[in-house]
């Protein structure tokens, strides 16, 4: 049984410039959130897809935006990006928006 | 503002040296409490959710417990492997999800 997957595992950037992480559910899930992981922080929740609709978002600006796909899996485009942005996205996939989330190792941004 | 707060940040036991991880929070609603261990530069794994006062939950050497206002996860007799950091998350009747920032467990031989 595959688990959550996520694409690629590092990127590195400069500021200014624009970046797409991929995400991959858990089989039979059908829920997708997206989470900022800073060093030595816990995650933080950026924004969760079902049915192909945003569904909640945190407190992160429209720089931060993303997409679901028929299949259930997700993007995360980052726009404009900021030294700031670099962390640990992780993304956690669930069988509905209420459920356990299950999370995918990561991508490791930086941006230099 | 709905908030976790974990403590201690840090935690070094022996081996076999039994200890507990405290997860306070404040929630409009709570849905369900979450723990998970995350290894350095992985991805969180799911360990356990609670949903209501008074639900405790086991695997292996781990303990979960559910107040009102708090959970604990509690550690009996730690092996090396155990460390980890571990994080506590709420998610709330708007089902949106709050983390704590995590314990740092180092359990030594």
């Amino acid at each position: 049984d595959a688990g959550v997957t996520q694409s690629p595992t590092h990127l590195i950037k400069t500021r200014g410039q624009q970046v797409t992480l991929r995400c991959s559910p858990k089989s039979g899930h059908d829920t997708v959130s997206w989470y900022q992981q800073a060093l030595g922080q816990g995650p933080q929740f950026i924004f969760q897809y079902y049915e192909e609709e945003e569904r909640q978002r945190g407190n992160f600006p429209d720089r931060f935006s993303g997409h679901q796909f028929p299949n259930y899996s997700s993007e995360l485009n980052v726009n404009a990006l900021l030294l700031g942005d670099s962390a640990l996205y992780l993304c956690a996939s669930s069988l509905g928006n209420t459920d356990t989330q299950y999370f995918g190792p990561g991508t490791r941004l930086t941006v230099l | 503002e709905d908030q976790v707060t974990q403590s201690p940040e840090a935690l070094r036991l022996q081996e076999g040296e039994s200890s507990s991880l405290n997860c306070s929070y404040t929630v409009s609603g709570l849905r369900g409490l979450f723990w998970y261990r995350q290894d350095p530069g992985k991805g969180p794994e799911f360990l356990f959710t609670l949903y209501s006062a008074g639900e405790e939950k086991e695997k292996e050497r781990l303990k979960a417990t559910l107040t009102k206002k708090e959970s604990f996860l509690h550690i009996t007799a730690p092996k090396p492997e155990d460390s980890a950091t571990y994080l506590c998350a709420v998610q709330n009747t708007g089902n949106q999800f709050y983390f704590g920032t995590g314990t740092s467990l180092t359990v030594i031989p």
